[in-house]
């Protein structure tokens, strides 16, 4: 079974600093997705950036990018220029594609909790 | 109305309370899942729809009965729960059939039970 493993419970970042959350995985297959996650204080979940496994290039959405090593089955992100608003609680998760009649299921780490100081 | 939304946003009610929990998306998409998110644990996946059937439920208790009415709703039925069931139930819905297979959550429904 696919296992998420995000090891710093809690990070915390100097306003306008560059913070790196990390993130590892544990799978046996070659074709999945991988996404990152931000849970705010008002608990919305939101979808921050998604790497599909074979696409060797690092996924960009603004500030935000991601560092993909698949043969270490790394997947940190990378928050650049940090802004107060980007304290949240950081999820990374993990998708196995569907197979025939059989839907993957999106499997989720313990999160890291990221503070912004002023 | 866009996206996810859920009603209520909070819930408190006593153990012999029978209450649901709605969801709704706009999206279009064919697939609905309910999780159950406790404090200091990974996001749990209750269960999920896809075109309207159950296609897993993850040995959830019998206290709690998913409803798929159609592919834009999603309930939650709740009856004789126990107070370790206090947690933030999120909704979330996606396209399948065709990767990269995201979820798009709702805001969630935090529940107490007293």
């Amino acid at each position: 079974a696919q296992t998420v493993t995000q090891s710093q419970p809690e990070m915390s970042v100097q306003e306008a600093e560059t913070v790196t959350l990390s993130c590892t995985y544990d799978t046996s297959e070659s074709d999945y997705y991988l996404f990152w996650y931000k849970q705010p204080p008002s608990r919305q979940m939101i979808l921050v950036i998604r790497q599909e496994a074979y696409k060797q290039q690092n996924a960009t959405e603004n500030r935000f990018s991601v560092n993909f090593q698949k043969a270490a089955k790394s997947f940190s992100l990378k928050i650049s220029d940090s802004q107060l608003g980007d304290a949240a609680m950081y999820f990374c998760a993990y998708r196995s594609p569907n197979y025939g009649g059989s839907q993957g299921n999106l499997i989720f780490g313990k999160g890291t909790k990221l503070s912004v100081k002023p | 109305e866009t996206g996810v939304t859920q009603t209520p946003r909070h819930l408190v009610m006593g153990m012999t309370n029978k209450k649901s929990l709605k969801c709704e998306q706009h999206l279009g998409h064919n697939a609905m899942y309910w999780y159950k998110q406790s404090a200091k644990k990974p996001l749990e996946l209750m269960f999920v729809y896809n075109f309207k059937e159950q296609t897993e439920n993850n040995s959830v208790p019998s206290r709690f009965s998913p409803e798929c009415p159609n592919s834009s709703h999603l309930f939650l039925h709740l009856h004789t729960l126990q107070p370790e069931d206090s947690a933030l139930y999120l909704c979330a819905s996606s396209q399948e059939g065709q990767g990269p297979y995201e979820q798009y959550f709702g805001p969630g429904t935090r529940l107490t039970v007293t």
